[in-house]
């Protein structure tokens, strides 16, 4: 497609499961971006990669959390043992290198019960 | 540390003029974003600032001071689709890894 894409788009789960959100960036973009946006609030980074390895991990808020792009394109997020401060819109964005703009995709909301 | 401060809200008139300002305090700088997001969407791209002065796109127009740590986004000829969070971000020389502010709900009226 032509923006980038994010699934699923709403995701409801319980505390304590395995969760994972996928990203598929704008074709060509080597950077892609995770941030986490809670309601009120701006988006807060997560991780950075640049084509395929983890250029930036250092806002991943801990262990559980995880993210993959084997193939320098699509990247999967992975948040183990979900606990209910995890809920929020997991935010995905690429960009054609590391000094554009970025282009966010629609979010995958997720609630933790 | 780093911060960025805007309004939390504001208030206007379809068809005035409307300017929404940022302050940033960052350990480096490398461009200024404004995005806007509408409720439940997600952040679409207005404008980037690297240089000190005002750039003009459309109805929207940005402003920078580096020296100042000060930005603006001026809106003019406001419509009711205009209604929205107004994000200020901030690379801080980080490779595009954005500070974000906590946006500013913007209400457009009749």
């Amino acid at each position: 497609g032509a923006g980038v894409s994010q699934t699923p788009s709403n995701k409801v789960t319980e505390k304590g499961k395995y969760v994972e959100l996928r990203c598929d960036p704008i074709s060509g973009h080597t950077a892609l971006y995770w941030y986490r946006q809670s309601l009120g609030q701006g988006p807060e980074f997560l991780i950075y990669f640049q084509g395929t390895g983890a250029a930036d991990d250092s806002g991943l808020p801990n262990d559980r959390f995880f993210a993959v792009r084997p193939e320098g394109s699509v990247s999967t997020l992975k948040i183990q043992r979900t606990e209910r401060g995890d809920s929020a819109v997991y935010l995905c964005a690429s960009s054609p290198g590391t000094d554009g703009e970025l282009f966010f995709g629609e979010g995958s909301r997720l609630t933790v019960l | 540390g780093q911060n960025i401060d805007q309004p939390t809200e504001m208030t206007a008139t379809e068809g005035a003029i409307v300017q929404i300002n940022c302050t940033y305090q960052t350990s480096g700088f490398n461009g200024l974003f404004w995005y806007q997001q509408h409720a439940g969407e997600a952040p679409t791209f207005l404008s980037y600032n690297v240089l000190d002065g005002l750039e003009e796109k459309g109805r929207f127009s940005s402003f920078l001071s580096r020296s100042k740590g000060y930005s603006y986004l001026l809106l003019k000829e406001l419509q009711m689709k205009d209604s929205a969070s107004y994000l200020c971000a901030v690379d801080a020389g980080n490779n595009r890894k954005l500070i974000w502010g906590l946006g500013t709900s913007l209400a457009v009226n009749p």
